[in-house]
């Protein structure tokens, strides 16, 4: 069963410290994508990568960072998190066919 | 740069109406996605359809490439039809890159 994980689910921080989020897939695509869902502005991209170690920015990169040393995980680094960050954050994978596919998202509050 | 205009933006439905939701592009296409979300869920692809028409149970959609637009319908609609349908289209020139409407919210009561 072709799948998308995401960890953790939930997560609350504290301004300024650090966030990392967690991607995985076993589908073996080369092609994942890092997304925020905020209300009122839809879909965001944030990273887009390629293949391990080939990674480039999406529309709103900045205050993210991305690493991907292994073609079935896409971590997501948030390095001393502000509020503005508070958000649903949504991993992706794209098959052979341009379909992407979508993991059950993280909600993330900085306080 | 591109953009994605879903209409309308939201919907009430008595169960067993049917329903046409329109998904309109500013550039022409290559790829073309429809996902369904319900509250604080994740995106669930409903039809992956570039171009023509796919059918499946109650739902279909249908894409014209030259008319820059996609639909979705919705035939006899359930209560558990309810959530927000979103449409997202990838262009030749940006690559695998999708971009999403903001979505049409489906309220179907009994």
């Amino acid at each position: 069963d072709m799948k998308v994980t995401q960890m953790p689910r939930y997560l609350i921080k504290r301004m300024g410290e650090n966030v990392l989020l967690e991607c995985g897939q076993d589908m073996s695509h080369e092609t994942m994508y890092w997304y925020r869902q905020d209300p009122g502005l839809g879909l965001q991209l944030i990273y887009i990568s390629y293949d391990v170690d080939s990674n480039s920015e999406g529309d709103i990169p900045k205050g993210y960072r991305v690493s991907r040393k292994k073609r079935e995980h896409f971590s997501l680094i948030l390095d001393s998190a502000k509020t503005n960050q508070t958000s649903v954050y949504f991993c992706a994978s794209r098959g052979q066919y341009a379909e992407q596919f979508f993991g059950p998202g993280t909600r993330l509050t900085v306080l | 740069g591109q953009q994605v205009q879903q209409s309308p933006t939201s919907l009430v439905l008595q169960e067993g109406e049917n329903a046409e939701l329109q998904c309109n592009f500013s550039t022409s296409l290559n790829s073309m996605q429809w996902f369904y979300q319900r509250p604080g869920g994740s995106l669930i692809s409903v039809f992956y359809n570039p171009s023509g028409t796919k059918q499946s149970g109650r739902l279909t959609s249908t894409t014209v490439i030259k008319e820059r637009r996609s639909s979705l319908h919705i035939s006899s609609s359930q209560i558990t039809d309810s959530g927000t349908y979103l449409c997202a289209m990838g262009t030749n020139s940006a690559g695998n890159k999708l971009t999403f409407g903001i979505g049409t919210r489906v309220l179907v009561r009994p």
